[in-house]
């Protein structure tokens, strides 16, 4: 099953921005929307955003999801260093009747 | 508060079967589906399957179809992957993880189970 595509890799300074992206199609992304996951070194993945782009309980403010068509994205303002993980999007992909996920970005924060 | 518990990973040679569990606890249990998640040593994560209450309710990966089964036990708050015909690239953490359904998925995970597929 064709997953969602995710940078490997995005590095950003202490305190800036890092936007992650996720493409999809209109089976998936484009019509569901997109859940991002944040996973740390040995941990269970974590949700972040759910896929009409609402943070759970507990999420910090400096996260915040959007879409614009086929592509979703995580905006994290004012990086810190707990910020460094690996992030997943994920989505319904209709035509499979499947979940799909992207192959995940490695956040560093320098 | 809301707890997934997965148990029965452990090391079995390939065409073998194996049976995980998901036991669930702190929220009304046969309201939600579950997802399974795996997830290959040094990998991403790879959705493998969810169910829901109503037992023809549930979907799978095609990478598992016809080879790995999901049933629950509303009595017990638990959710079963029958996982048969196992093969070394079904090597993986096994996570479960909750599904509201109304779109909100994802929103509790367990720590994972460590099933290692090998002769």
């Amino acid at each position: 099953q064709a997953g969602l595509t995710q940078p490997p890799s995005v590095s950003k300074g202490l305190r800036q921005t890092a936007t992650l992206t996720c493409t999809g199609n209109s089976n998936n992304v484009g019509n569901e929307g997109a859940v991002w996951l944040q996973q740390h070194q040995g941990h269970p993945p974590k949700l972040l955003s759910d896929r009409n782009n609402n943070r759970p309980s507990g999420i910090s403010e400096r996260l915040s999801a959007s879409r614009s068509g086929i592509t979703a994205s995580l905006t994290i303002t004012g990086l810190q260093p707990e910020d460094e993980a690996d992030y997943y999007c994920s989505a319904w992909d209709s035509s499979l009747s499947a979940w799909v996920f992207g192959g995940g970005t490695k956040l560093t924060v320098l | 508060q809301v707890q997934l518990v997965e148990s029965g990973g452990g090391v079995v040679q390939p065409g073998r079967s194996l049976r995980l569990s998901c036991a669930a606890s702190g929220f009304s249990f046969s309201s939600y589906g579950i997802h399974w998640v795996r997830q290959a040593p040094g990998k991403g994560l790879e959705w493998v399957a969810v169910l829901w209450n109503a037992a023809n309710d549930k979907y799978s990966a095609d990478s598992v179809k016809g080879r790995f089964t999901t049933s629950r036990d509303n009595s017990k708050n638990t959710v079963y992957l029958q996982m048969n015909s196992l093969r070394a690239e079904d090597t993986a953490v096994y996570y479960c993880a909750r599904d509201h359904g109304n779109d909100y998925e994802f929103d509790y995970w367990g720590q994972g189970t460590l099933v290692t597929v090998s002769s």
